[in-house]
C-alpha cells in the first residue's frame, strides 16, 4: 500500500536545530518533496530528493534513504517565522502516471 | 508573475447543495491538480488535468468532478454535498505533468464549510 508517516507536532527553541522525520511506503517511488505551510496559507516548496543523500539549501537540508524509506528535514538556526506545518510528500509512479501522496504534516512550534 | 488564484476563498453551503470552485494557474502552467486538506487526513489527491484532459484521479466518489479549459483554468464541482466534505480545497499548478523535478505551486485554497 501507500503510506507516509511523520510526527504530528514538534516544539523547539529559537536558534536551535530541529529534525522532522518522514517514513514512507509506496509502490513506485519517484521523488520526495518537502513543503512548508503557514496557517491559512498555501503550501510552498522547500526541497526535493530523488537520490540518496543530503540536499542543502541555506538553513534547510533534506536527507533521503530510499532503501529505508526514510527522509528527514533539518532546520538550523530556528526563527520564529519557521513556526508552520511541514508536509512530506512522495511522488508515486503508478504505471506511468504520477501521483503525489502527502503525509498529514508536522506542526512545528518555535518558542522564544 | 501572479501566483495560483483560487476563488472563492470561503464558502458556506448546506447538505445536498452543489458547489463549484475555480482555479487559475500560474501563467504558462498547463497542469492543474486538486487536493482536499483536512486536519486528520492531510492532503488527499482528487485529480490532475493537463491540456484539458484528466490524467489521474484519486479515490473520491463520483460526486467530485473537475474540468480544465483551453486557457488552463480549472474548476472542480462537488454535487450533493455532505458534512464530511467540509475541508480546505487546494489547487496546484505546474509547467508540465508531475515528473522529474517539477514541483507544485499551490493556491491559498477554498475553505468549504457544509452545514
Amino acid at each position: 500500500g501507500q503510506n507516509i508517516d511523520q510526527p504530528t507536532e514538534m516544539t523547539a527553541t529559537e536558534g536551535a536545530i530541529v529534525q522532522i522525520n518522514c517514513t514512507y511506503q509506496t509502490s513506485g517511488f519517484n521523488g520526495l518533496f518537502w513543503y512548508q505551510q503557514h496557517a491559512g496559507e498555501a503550501p510552498t516548496f522547500l526541497s526535493y530528493n530523488v537520490l540518496d543523500g543530503l540536499e542543502e539549501k541555506g538553513r534547510f537540508s533534506s536527507f533521503l534513504s530510499r532503501s529505508k524509506g526514510y527522509s528527514y528535514l533539518l532546520l538550523k538556526e530556528l526563527q520564529m517565522k519557521d513556526s508552520a506545518s511541514y508536509l512530506c510528500a512522495v511522488r508515486d509512479d503508478l504505471s506511468g502516471t504520477y501521483k503525489y501522496i502527502f503525509g498529514t504534516g508536522t506542526r512545528l512550534k518555535v518558542l522564544a | 508573475k501572479a501566483g495560483v488564484t483560487q476563488t472563492p476563498r470561503y464558502l458556506i453551503k448546506t447538505r445536498g447543495q452543489q458547489v463549484t470552485l475555480s482555479c487559475s494557474p500560474i501563467s504558462g502552467h498547463r497542469s492543474v491538480s486538486w487536493y482536499q486538506q483536512t486536519p486528520g487526513q492531510g492532503l488527499q489527491f482528487l485529480f490532475e488535468y493537463f491540456s484539458e484532459t484528466q490524467r489521474n484521479k484519486g479515490n473520491f466518489p463520483g460526486r467530485f468532478s473537475g474540468r480544465q479549459f483551453s486557457n488552463s483554468r480549472s474548476e472542480m464541482n462537488v454535487s450533493t454535498l455532505e458534512l464530511g466534505d467540509s475541508a480546505l480545497y487546494l489547487c496546484a499548478s505546474s509547467l508540465a505533468p508531475t515528473n522529474g523535478r517539477e514541483k507544485l505551486f499551490f493556491g491559498s485554497g477554498t475553505q468549504l464549510s457544509v452545514l
